[in-house]
């Protein structure tokens, strides 16, 4: 079975400066997608980044990146120009291409709390 | 364009009533999904469903139950609350090609006091 694991329950930044939130995996599976899911205060979980395992390019998104290490099971989030609006809860998932193995259901990491100082 | 719509944003049980958690999506996904979130965890799967008429359990199956009838709706069923049903519930959903993202409802916290 997969695993995800966030090893960070608490972050905290200045605004205007990086962070960087870890995950690791476990998997048996060659290909699948990961994603960071970002959940503010109003409990809207919203797709902050993903990452297909078959891409060796790392994925962006204006200040977010991802760095992907298949090899090593690791899929970091960095956080660049951090603003007020970033606090929140991240999530790291993983879903299994092979959509026949439980519908595709996403597994989810524990998450990470991520405060922004001014 | 609404995507996946839950009902209620909040409610309070009493331990042994029952309720059901509304779910609906127009994106005409195949997939979809229940979770639910406690303090400091993750989201563990409840029951997830590959299209009308299919679901099958997750992780955390016990006390639940829901039904696929249409495409569009997945409701969630609570039999005999108990306290540790006490916590936030999201449904989502998924395409079977295409998009691989899931997309969330907003969340139903639940009480059961």
């Amino acid at each position: 079975a997969q695993t995800v694991t966030q090893s960070q329950p608490e972050m905290s930044v200045q605004e205007a400066e990086t962070v960087t939130l870890s995950c690791t995996y476990d998997t048996s599976e060659s290909d699948y997608y990961l994603f960071w899911y970002k959940q503010p205060p109003s409990r809207q979980m919203i797709l902050v980044i993903r990452q297909e395992a078959y891409k060796q390019q790392n994925a962006t998104e204006n200040r977010f990146s991802v760095n992907f290490q298949k090899a090593a099971k690791s899929f970091s989030l960095k956080i660049s120009d951090s603003q007020l609006g970033d606090a929140a809860m991240y999530f790291c998932a993983y879903r299994s291409a092979a959509f026949y193995n439980q519908g595709g259901k996403l597994i989810f990491g524990q998450g990470t709390e991520l405060s922004v100082k001014p | 364009n609404a995507g996946v719509t839950q009902t209620p944003k909040f409610r309070i049980l009493k331990i042994g009533q029952s309720m059901t958690l509304q779910c609906t999506q127009d994106m005409n996904h195949n997939y979809m999904y229940w979770y639910r979130q406690d303090p400091g965890m993750g989201l563990k799967l409840i029951y997830y469903s590959v299209g009308a008429g299919i679901t099958d359990k997750g992780e955390v199956p016990n006390g639940y139950n829901v039904s696929r009838s249409t495409t569009e709706d997945f409701p969630l069923r609570l039999e005999l609350a108990a306290p540790s049903q006490t916590s936030v519930y999201f449904c989502a959903s998924a395409a079977r090609q295409g998009g691989v993202e899931a997309f969330f409802g907003q969340g139903t916290r639940l009480t059961v006091v």
